[in-house]
C-alpha cells in the first residue's frame, strides 16, 4: 500500500536547523510531488511548500522563502524538509504528503504520521 | 494565516445531518476546486473529499461536498461518533507565486 514514514521527534535550539526526512513505498515516487504541511500546537494547517520527485523543482510559500529548502532523493524514494534560523514559533508537528495533480484540481493524499519538531531553548 | 473562513465548532447527535461552511474569495475557491480533510484526534490529516465533490476509495458516501462561487461546504449525513474530529477546507490559491490554503477548521462533536 501506499505510504509516507517520517522521521522522528527533534527538538532544536533557536537559531538551529533541522532537516526531516519522509521516505515513500507503494507507488513510482518520481510520478508525484511531495508537499510539506505544518500545525502548531493547537493550530491548524499550514501549507510550506512543494517539491517534484521528478525534476526537482519546488514552490514555496513566501513566509519562508529563504528559510526551508525541500529535496529528494530518488535513489532511496525520500523527501527531505530543511528548516533553518529555527524560532519558537516554528515548534510544530510537520507533516510530508504526496501530492495529486488533475485537470480538476490539486490535493494530498497519503499523509506521512508526522514530525514533532521542537524549538526551546 | 489562513484564508478560508470556517465557523470554529458544530455539533450534532448520532443519525442527524451536519453542514460545515467554507468561505473564500475569487483567488482560491472562486478559481480552483475545493478538497476536505479530516483529522482525527491526535492522528494526521485524511483526504476526505477531492475536487469538490470526490469520494476517495473507502470514504463513507455520508460525507458529500460542494461548492458555490466562492463558497463550499462539507455534509455529513447520518452522524456517527467516529466523525468526531477536526475538519478543513483546501483549495489552491492563485495570489502571489500561488500557494495552497486550507481553512481555519470546524471541530465537529458527537452530542
Amino acid at each position: 500500500q501506499v505510504q509516507l514514514v517520517q522521521s522522528g521527534a527533534e527538538v532544536k535550539k533557536p537559531g538551529a536547523s533541522v532537516k526531516v526526512s519522509c521516505k515513500a513505498s507503494g507507488y513510482t515516487f518520481t510520478s508525484y510531488g511531495i508537499s510539506w504541511v505544518r500545525q502548531a500546537p493547537g493550530q491548524g494547517l499550514e501549507w510550506m511548500g512543494w517539491i517534484s520527485a521528478y525534476n526537482g523543482n519546488t514552490n514555496y510559500a513566501q513566509k519562508l522563502q529563504g528559510r526551508v529548502t525541500m529535496t529528494t532523493d530518488t535513489s532511496t524514494s525520500t523527501a527531505y524538509m530543511e528548516l533553518r534560523s529555527l524560532r519558537s514559533d516554528d515548534t510544530a508537528v510537520y507533516y510530508c504528503a504526496r501530492e495529486w495533480y488533475s485537470s480538476s484540481g490539486w490535493w494530498f493524499d497519503p499523509w506521512g504520521q508526522g514530525t514533532l519538531v521542537t524549538v526551546s531553548s | 494565516q489562513s484564508v478560508l473562513t470556517q465557523p470554529p465548532s458544530a455539533s450534532g447527535t448520532p443519525g442527524q445531518r451536519v453542514t460545515i461552511s467554507c468561505s473564500g474569495s475569487s483567488s482560491n475557491i472562486g478559481s480552483n476546486t475545493v478538497n476536505w480533510y479530516q483529522q482525527l484526534p491526535g492522528t494526521a490529516p485524511k483526504l476526505l473529499i477531492y475536487s469538490n465533490n470526490q469520494r476517495p476509495s473507502g470514504v463513507p458516501d455520508r460525507f458529500s461536498g460542494s461548492k458555490s462561487g466562492t463558497s463550499a461546504s462539507l455534509a455529513i449525513s447520518g452522524l456517527q461518533s467516529e466523525d468526531e474530529a477536526d475538519y478543513y477546507c483546501a483549495a489552491w490559491d492563485d495570489s502571489l507565486n500561488g500557494l495552497y490554503v486550507f481553512g481555519t477548521g470546524t471541530k465537529v462533536t458527537v452530542l
